[in-house]
């Protein structure tokens, strides 16, 4: 099955600064690659995703990268704020599979102001 | 209007007591998911049903049974709790694949 790694665990960056969270999957067949955050008391929320025909995908200031040889993608958040802070998951799945997400074990980022 | 709604959101018993976890969703999606959260906050799969047909069981011990009375509802039945099953419960849906859409959390604490 699907084995996702996630790093760091945890990151603390000063605000405006950038934060990057990789993560590495085993299965070549995995062909979906969401991210989500998941603020204090509440449940993990998409803020974003890329499929395996795209390399790159950007939203404001949240990008991600997916690079299909080496088997690992990227959060990228530019210009970071205190509201960012939150535990963020990256997850990979290969929608043959009954649309089974496994997810990685999640960063923790601080956004210190 | 809560997409994905769970009840309860705390829920503090006993070992060996029996249990459940309710969840509706209200956006017409075919696939639900109950996902279990421990305390260092790991996010792992129990089951998923499509259209009210188990398609997921992971290894979940059997004191844990899921029952989904219609698409849009899917429960989760705890039998004689014990410690280690003190963690966040989530419930989700989606239509098939793409984004998961997750409720708001269940915190079972077993005493």
């Amino acid at each position: 099955g699907e084995n996702v790694e996630q790093h760091p665990s945890t990151l603390s960056v000063q605000e405006g600064d950038s934060a990057v969270i990789k993560c590495t999957y085993s299965d070549s067949a995995s062909n979906y690659f969401p991210w989500y955050k998941q603020e204090l008391g509440k449940g993990p929320q998409l803020i974003i995703d890329i499929r395996s025909n795209v390399g790159e995908k950007k939203d404001q200031r949240i990008a991600v990268t997916l690079n299909k040889t080496a088997k690992h993608f990227s959060l990228h958040i530019t210009e970071t704020q205190p509201e960012d802070s939150a535990v963020y998951f990256c997850a990979g799945e290969d929608n043959t599979n009954a649309g089974k997400s496994t997810f990685g074990d999640g960063t923790t980022l601080t956004v210190k102001p | 209007d809560t997409a994905v709604s769970q009840t309860p959101k705390y829920l503090v018993t006993q070992m060996g007591n029996d249990k459940s976890i309710k969840c509706e969703q209200n956006l017409g999606h075919d696939t639900m998911y109950w996902y279990k959260q421990d305390s260092k906050k790991f996010l792992k799969i129990m089951f998923s049903y499509n259209n009210k047909e188990l398609i997921i069981n992971e290894t979940v011990p059997n004191r844990f049974s899921p029952k989904s009375p219609d698409k849009a509802h899917l429960n989760l039945h705890i039998n004689s709790l014990e410690l280690g099953d003190s963690a966040v419960y989530f419930c989700a849906s989606r239509q098939f694949t793409g984004e998961l859409f997750f409720g708001e959390g269940s915190r079972l604490t077993v005493l």
